[in-house]
C-alpha cells in the first residue's frame, strides 16, 4: 500500500525567502506525484504534478518540485515566497490503474510572516 | 474557479440523522471522486465512481453510500450520523479513468453533527 509522509506539520518562513516543503512517499510501483494547496476555507488546487519525464517540475506561482526515485521523495520549493503564499500544501500520489484515487500526506501548513 | 459545485456549503444536524451531500462535475468529466477531510484523519478518500459506475472505495463506512446519476451529479448519502462524522467533505472530477492525471475540487461541504 501506499503511503505519503509530509515531513513538517508547519513551516514558518519570512516574506521573499525561500522554502521546501517535505514529502516522502512508499509505494512498491510506480506512482504519480502531485502537490495540492488549501487556501482558508477553500477547496484544493492543483500546484503541479510528475507524471514521468523530467524529474523537475514547474507549477503555478512559481513553485517547482523534483522528483527523486531513489530517496522517494518529491519535495516542492520556492525561492522567494510571498504572504499570498501562505496556506496549507498536501502532497498526493496516486498509482497507476487504481482509478486515480489520491492518497494524501497530513499537510504542512505555510505561513509566510512581514 | 474549478468548475466543480458542491451543495450545500454548510450543513448542521443531529446524531442520528440523514444528510445527503449533492456534487456536480466540470462540464464533460466522467469521473466523480469522494474525500472527507478531518483533523484527526486528514484527507481519506471515500469512493470513486466513474459514468454511473462506482470503480473503487476507500475506508467508507457502511452507514456511507453515493451514487452517480445518468446526468453525471454525485450524491453521498450520510445516515446515522455521530459526531465523529463532523468534517469537511470534498467531491473531485476527473476527465479520465484509470489514471487520474489532475483532479478539480469543489469548495466542499462542511457537515457539523451536534
Amino acid at each position: 500500500a501506499q503511503s505519503v509522509t509530509q515531513l513538517d506539520s508547519q513551516v514558518p518562513v519570512f516574506e521573499e525567502a525561500p522554502v521546501e516543503l517535505r514529502c516522502n512517499y512508499s509505494s512498491s510501483v510506480s506512482v504519480y506525484l502531485f502537490w495540492y494547496v488549501q487556501y482558508p476555507n477553500q477547496g484544493l488546487q492543483l500546484l503541479l504534478k510528475y507524471l514521468s519525464g523530467s524529474t523537475l517540475v514547474k507549477g503555478i506561482n512559481g513553485f517547482e518540485a523534483e522528483f527523486n526515485k531513489s530517496q522517494t521523495s518529491f519535495h516542492l520549493r520556492k525561492p522567494s515566497v510571498h504572504i499570498s503564499d501562505t496556506a496549507e500544501y498536501f502532497c498526493a500520489v496516486s498509482r497507476y490503474n487504481q482509478g486515480g484515487k489520491l492518497i494524501f500526506g497530513q499537510g504542512t501548513e505555510l505561513s509566510v510572516k512581514p | 474557479d474549478s468548475g466543480v459545485t458542491q451543495t450545500p456549503k454548510h450543513l448542521i444536524t443531529a446524531t442520528g440523522q440523514r444528510v445527503t451531500l449533492r456534487c456536480s462535475p466540470r462540464s464533460g468529466d466522467l469521473s466523480v471522486y469522494w474525500y472527507q477531510q478531518s483533523l484527526d484523519q486528514g484527507l481519506q478518500f471515500l469512493i470513486h465512481y466513474y459514468n454511473g459506475e462506482e470503480r473503487a472505495k476507500g475506508n467508507i463506512l457502511e452507514r456511507f453510500s453515493a451514487q452517480q446519476f445518468p446526468d453525471l451529479h454525485s450524491e453521498l448519502n450520510l445516515s446515522s450520523l455521530e459526531l465523529g462524522d463532523s468534517a469537511l467533505y470534498f467531491c473531485a472530477s476527473s476527465s479520465q479513468t484509470g489514471v487520474s492525471y489532475e483532479q478539480y475540487f469543489g469548495p466542499g461541504t462542511r457537515l457539523t453533527v451536534t
